[in-house]
């Protein structure tokens, strides 16, 4: 069982709607992320946070709003995708300045 | 050129047998090296960790580095079918938290 769980683990949106990804980590760690999996692409960094503060912004376009608001829990509130959106979304966790990251199972979202 | 380089496969095995994997990287900053497993409809795990030059072991795994030549190493002896899952290398320069993957090989071990 993974000390990182997302939900939903699935979710199918249209373009025009508004919906959030939940994480909830419970290892300790003050460290968050959100990473984008799409078919044969590297892993893409899309945020870190650091102690509920963003030190990261991966290029991510607007329409993909992150939100931490205490260092076990982080949103991803998305609106206005685009099919080219649908992908993995990973969470995941680790201590600060540790490289050793800890990954959720992910919510597999498809933008119709 | 990316920054990690890994031949995505599939690679198909008969049980029994030992595994290599491999990845390439340009960055020669890159000081920490990872190993995750993904199994299909799940998230990375961490399988092996290692820092700088050398090899670790465990169990059946052992983990490579030669940052001389920029290649990174995961040998599976013994291979099962639960092997069968896609294998992500992923390095960092330490610090700051930001792993750089490669694109996974899909491995098949097959009875």
């Amino acid at each position: 069982e993974t000390g990182v769980t997302q939900t939903p683990r699935h979710l199918v949106m249209g373009m025009t709607n508004k919906k959030s990804l939940k994480c909830e980590q419970h290892l300790g760690h003050n460290a968050m992320y959100w990473y984008k999996q799409s078919a044969k692409k590297p892993l893409e960094l899309m945020f870190v946070y650091n102690f509920k503060e963003q030190t990261e912004n991966n290029s991510v376009p607007s329409r993909f709003s992150p939100e931490c608001p205490n260092s076990s829990h982080l949103f991803l509130h998305l609106h206005t995708l685009q099919p080219e959106d649908s992908a993995l979304y990973l969470c995941a966790s680790s201590p600060i300045g540790g490289t050793e990251a800890f990954f959720g199972q992910g919510t597999r979202l498809t933008v119709v | 050129q990316k920054e990690v380089e890994q031949d995505p496969g599939p690679l198909s095995v008969p049980e029994g047998a030992i595994v290599s994997l491999n990845c390439t990287y340009s960055n020669s900053a890159f000081q920490y090296f990872m190993w995750y497993r993904q199994y299909s409809r799940k998230g990375p795990e961490l399988l092996m960790y290692t820092y700088s030059s050398g090899n670790k072991e465990d169990g059946r795994f052992t983990a490579q580095v030669d940052k001389s030549s920029k290649y990174i190493s995961l040998f599976i002896r013994d291979s099962q079918p639960s092997d069968s899952a896609t294998y992500l290398c992923a390095t960092a320069t330490g610090g700051g938290n930001k792993l750089t993957f490669g694109t996974g090989t899909q491995l098949k071990v097959e009875l």
